[in-house]
């Protein structure tokens, strides 16, 4: 079953806007990971946020944490079109197994 | 340069007929699991692996087998191939399990016929 769900599937935006996109799971976490997939390829990791942590920055990205809404965000600030991507969240359960979301398809317009 | 490898990158293949996906690390991670991926549904995981000679059931295992004899290889098997596990597989491999990011290999995309 998945963890995480991404919210919306898709996103279009002009670029230099932001993206915002969410996730929410199911079970309590001890941490959240957000991954990018550009076109078929292997994901790369981009943030990873603690349970005990509420907000993160890793450059133009900023990641929340919400664990009593069980959800998380991601921004993206000022998007170039090299952040056309798909960008999914990932948790893992108590037995070890990660669990990604559907994910959401970013599109950054010229 | 640290890397996940995975062979072959393309198979087409016929209902039934045994195929291995082979996944390499070099990183000397404890940590390795295969996904699939399909349209809309994100990755799913099918087994994981904490260290040589364990492994786990992840969400999808039906159909494949695994093994962990090494610590740099999980190979992913499909005794009996159906057309349903056509897809995009990946593997990945980290230090650990929480706390650790996920380094994937490029994918293997795999058609049944």
């Amino acid at each position: 079953s998945q963890q995480g769900e991404e919210d919306p599937q898709a996103l279009s935006i002009q670029e230099g806007e932001n993206a915002t996109m969410n996730c929410s799971y199911k079970t309590s976490i001890n941490n959240l990971q957000w991954y990018r997939q550009n076109s078929g390829r292997g994901l790369v990791h981009l943030i990873l946020i603690r349970s005990n942590e509420r907000e993160k920055h890793s450059g133009r990205l900023r990641v929340t944490l919400d664990t009593s809404k069980k959800s998380s965000s991601l921004l993206i600030t000022a998007s170039r079109a090299a952040d056309t991507a798909s960008y999914f969240c990932a948790t893992y359960s108590l037995d070890y197994k990660l669990s990604f979301g559907a994910g959401t398809t970013v599109t950054v317009r010229a | 340069e640290a890397q996940v490898t995975q062979n072959p990158r393309y198979l087409i293949t016929v209902t039934g007929k045994k195929l291995t996906v082979t996944c390499s690390q070099n990183m000397n991670h404890e940590y390795m699991s295969w996904y699939r991926q399909d349209p809309g549904l994100g990755l799913r995981q099918i087994y994981y692996s904490m260290n040589v000679e364990v492994t786990d059931k992840g969400d999808v295992p039906e159909g494949y087998k695994v093994s962990r004899k090494e610590k740099r290889n999980f190979p992913l098997i499909l005794e009996s191939p159906s057309p349903n596990q056509t897809s995009l597989y990946f593997c990945a491999s980290s230090p650990g399990t929480e706390f650790y990011e996920q380094y994937f290999g490029p994918g293997t995309r795999l058609t049944v016929t």
